[in-house]
C-alpha cells in the first residue's frame, strides 16, 4: 500500500521564478491538503482539495494556488517566490465520508530554498 | 479562533525514564486531538487521535495520551523513553473543515 508520495524532494529557486510541487495520494484516498512548515514552527494550512476543487483555504496570498487531478494527484504552485517562501511544503491525504475526525497522513515534503 | 498550546517547547529525559509532553486546546463542542511526531528531516507520522470514543487513546510505539475535558488538556505519555524517540512533537486539532491546526511543537531530547 503505497503511502503519501511528493516529488521533488528537494528543490533550489530565485527570487521572482515560479515552482510547481507535486503529490500523490495515499491509495484510496481523495482528498489533499497542502501545508507550509517554515523552519523551527509547526506546519500552517494552505488549502485542501477534494474533487477537483479548492474547498478550504488557509491565510496565504492568491501566489499560491493548486490544482487536483481526476486522478486525486495534486499541485501547489507558488508565483513570484520570495525569500519567506523557503520552507518544507507538505502534503497529507485523507477520505471524506469516513467519520469527521477523519485522519490525514503525510508525504515527506518538498524542501523549498529561495535564493 | 480554535487553537491548541504546547506548554514546552524542549523537554529533556533520560533513556528509560518517563516521557510527559503537555498540550491544552482551545475550548469546544468536540474537538478531534492528533499527536505526530517529526524525526529530522522527515515529515509527520501520526502517533495516536482522540475521536471521543475513549478518552485514553493508545498510539504506536508505546504512547498514549488523555483526553481530560475539564482540564481541556490532552497530555502525550510514555513511560520509558528510547533513544529512538528523540524527534519533534506535535498536538493537532481537526477543525470543523478538515483543516488540521498546529501546535507550536515540542523537541524532545533522549539522554543516555
Amino acid at each position: 500500500d503505497a503511502g503519501v508520495t511528493q516529488s521533488p524532494t528537494h528543490l533550489i529557486k530565485t527570487r521572482g521564478q515560479q515552482v510547481t510541487l507535486r503529490c500523490s495520494p495515499k491509495s484510496g484516498h481523495d482528498t489533499v491538503s497542502w501545508y507550509q512548515q517554515a523552519l523551527g514552527q509547526g506546519p500552517q494550512f494552505i488549502f485542501q482539495y477534494y474533487e477537483e476543487e479548492e474547498r478550504q483555504r488557509g491565510n496565504f496570498p492568491d501566489r499560491f494556488s493548486g490544482h487536483q487531478f481526476p486522478n486525486y494527484s495534486s499541485e501547489l504552485n507558488v508565483n513570484a517566490l520570495l525569500l519567506g517562501d523557503s520552507a518544507l511544503y507538505l502534503c497529507a491525504s485523507s477520505l471524506v465520508g469516513a467519520k469527521r475526525a477523519d485522519t490525514q497522513y503525510f508525504g515527506p515534503g518538498t524542501r523549498l530554498t529561495v535564493l | 479562533a480554535q487553537s491548541v498550546t504546547q506548554l514546552d517547547s524542549h523537554v529533556s529525559v533520560s533513556e528509560g525514564t518517563p516521557v510527559l509532553l503537555r498540550c491544552n486546546y482551545s475550548s469546544s463542542y468536540s474537538p478531534s486531538l492528533f499527536w505526530y511526531v517529526q524525526h529530522p528531516n522527515k515529515g509527520l507520522q501520526l502517533l495516536l487521535k482522540y475521536t471521543s470514543a475513549a478518552t485514553l487513546v493508545k498510539g504506536i510505539n508505546g504512547f498514549e495520551a488523555e483526553f481530560k475535558k475539564s482540564e481541556t488538556s490532552f497530555h502525550l505519555t510514555k513511560p520509558s523513553a528510547h533513544m529512538s524517540d528523540a524527534a519533534e512533537y506535535f498536538c493537532v486539532r481537526s477543525g470543523s473543515a478538515r483543516q488540521l491546526t498546529f501546535g507550536s511543537g515540542t523537541q524532545l531530547t533522549v539522554l543516555p
